[in-house]
């Protein structure tokens, strides 16, 4: 059972937009902890996508985007690509002083 | 190019001992915190815990405090994660990662290491 909750999976189909929720609480993403984005790639290494609730490293496309508000966060992806299909993760901090993630969740690019 | 390099996969048998590699470059590997992640087969990321290579000052999750070490040799700008008994349910990827210097973001990321352990 992971800290922060996301949706197993989503889905949508070729420039179409979703969006991905994570929900946390009071000890953490509601504290006013930062929230993360990672994006996983079948066979590959976790990838930065959204830092500090909202910025994108170099080279991220602005298709991604992040927002926060309470204790939840959310990713939208715009303009959906097939290369987008991964598994994505939100990651924040809690107040018992610990890195948390959140389940993962699947896209599928129909 | 900021970068962190891993260690190759293992075998191990239950019971046996094993310490994988971080090898970080292109930047003060003194500056920044080395994080260490588990992945076991077809599930989620998991924290293992946090070095500080500066000051060797280490946190762990509570969920794998006494189960494994981490720790660090700056001269050679390398971390390290270990375990003295592996388990069968020690089997999984696991990823470093560099701490961001202003968020708790971890990037870039290891190439990852699979340790499989199996009689």
């Amino acid at each position: 059972q992971s800290v922060l909750t996301q949706p197993p999976s989503v889905s949508g189909a070729p420039g179409q937009r979703v969006t991905i929720s994570c929900t946390g609480s009071s000890s953490n993403i509601g504290t006013g902890y930062d929230v993360h984005w990672y994006q996983q790639l079948p066979g590959t290494a976790p990838k930065l996508l959204i830092y500090g609730n909202i910025n994108r490293p170099s080279g991220v496309p602005d298709r991604f985007s992040g927002s926060k508000s309470g204790t939840s966060a959310s990713l939208a992806i715009t303009g959906l690509q097939a290369e987008d299909e991964a598994d994505y993760y939100c990651q924040s901090y809690d107040s018992s002083l610990s890195v948390v993630f959140g389940g993962g969740t699947k896209l599928t690019v129909l | 190019e900021v970068q962190l390099v891993q260690s190759g996969a293992e075998v191990k048998k239950p019971g046996e001992s094993l310490k994988i590699s971080c090898k970080g470059s292109g930047y003060s590997f003194t500056t920044y915190g080395i994080g260490w992640v588990r992945q076991m087969p077809g599930k989620g990321l998991e924290w293992m815990g946090i070095i500080y290579p500066g000051d060797s000052d280490t946190r762990y999750s509570p969920s794998f405090q006494g189960q494994v070490t981490i720790s660090s040799d700056k001269s050679i700008n390398t971390a390290y994660l270990q375990w003295s008994s592996l388990k069968a349910s020690d089997t999984a990827v696991y990823y470093c990662a560099r701490r961001g210097d202003t968020f708790w973001s971890l990037d870039p990321w290891g190439q990852g290491t699979l340790v499989t352990v199996s009689s």
